[in-house]
């Protein structure tokens, strides 16, 4: 069935490192995948996403890399900094336009130590 | 601009009471979104709606009913609350795709 997971629940990095946050997914039909970030007592707020037919996709300090073979997902980010903290979601769907069934993993907690 | 409001942020319901939560955007977004989140559990999708006047069953519908009368409003209400739904809700509104835009959540608290 679909589903999207995390490898690690909660991941600490010291301040100014790098960061990777992995995720699995088991849908090969999925097409669109995004990043979200939720920090304490706020709503998940969108990162980056990518389309299947991309393996890598960068921001401003993030990059999302995506293995289709291995049905893997990473969010990378440098220099972490304390304003990173929070919990961070991968998802998926379908397709990139018009409704489509979001099937959210259930977060990796990002702590940075400063 | 505000996004995606809602209100009331915080409540607190003896069981069996009835109440709703407004979830308003301003983006003219054609598809929202009511999601609940709960420990170790993510986002479970409750309702959509992909238009004005239209709403669908998402995932975890059961318990609550949603409406959707004006494009920048949706409603969802539960008429008879039980402590299984003491959660954080999200509403969110989409143009489409996967990028949804969130609120910032109401906390409910059933006793």
């Amino acid at each position: 069935g679909e589903s999207v997971g995390l490898h690690l629940p909660t991941l600490s990095v010291q301040e100014g490192d790098n960061s990777i946050i992995n995720c699995a997914y088991s849908n090969s039909a999925s097409d669109y995948f995004i990043w979200y970030k939720q920090e304490s007592g706020k709503g998940p707020q969108f990162i980056i996403d990518i389309r299947s037919n991309m393996d890598k996709r960068q921001g401003q300090r993030v990059t999302v890399l995506l293995n289709k073979t291995v049905k893997h997902l990473s969010l990378q980010i440098a220099a972490t900094q304390p304003g990173d903290s929070a919990v961070y979601f991968c998802a998926e769907t379908p397709r990139s336009g018009g409704y489509q069934k979001v099937t959210f993993g259930t977060g990796t907690k990002l702590q940075v130590i400063p | 601009n505000a996004g995606v409001t809602q209100t009331p942020k915080f409540r607190v319901l003896k069981t069996g009471q009835s109440m709703t939560l407004l979830c308003a955007q301003d983006m003219n977004h054609e598809y929202m979104y009511w999601y609940r989140q709960d420990p170790g559990m993510g986002l479970r999708l409750i309702h959509y709606s992909v238009g004005e006047g239209t709403t669908a069953k998402g995932e975890v519908p059961d318990g609550y009913n949603v409406s959707r009368l004006k494009k920048q409003n949706f409603l969802l209400g539960l008429e008879s609350a039980a402590p299984s739904q003491t959660s954080v809700y999200f509403c969110a509104s989409s143009f489409g795709g996967g990028e949804l835009f969130f609120g910032e959540g109401s906390r409910l608290t059933v006793l």
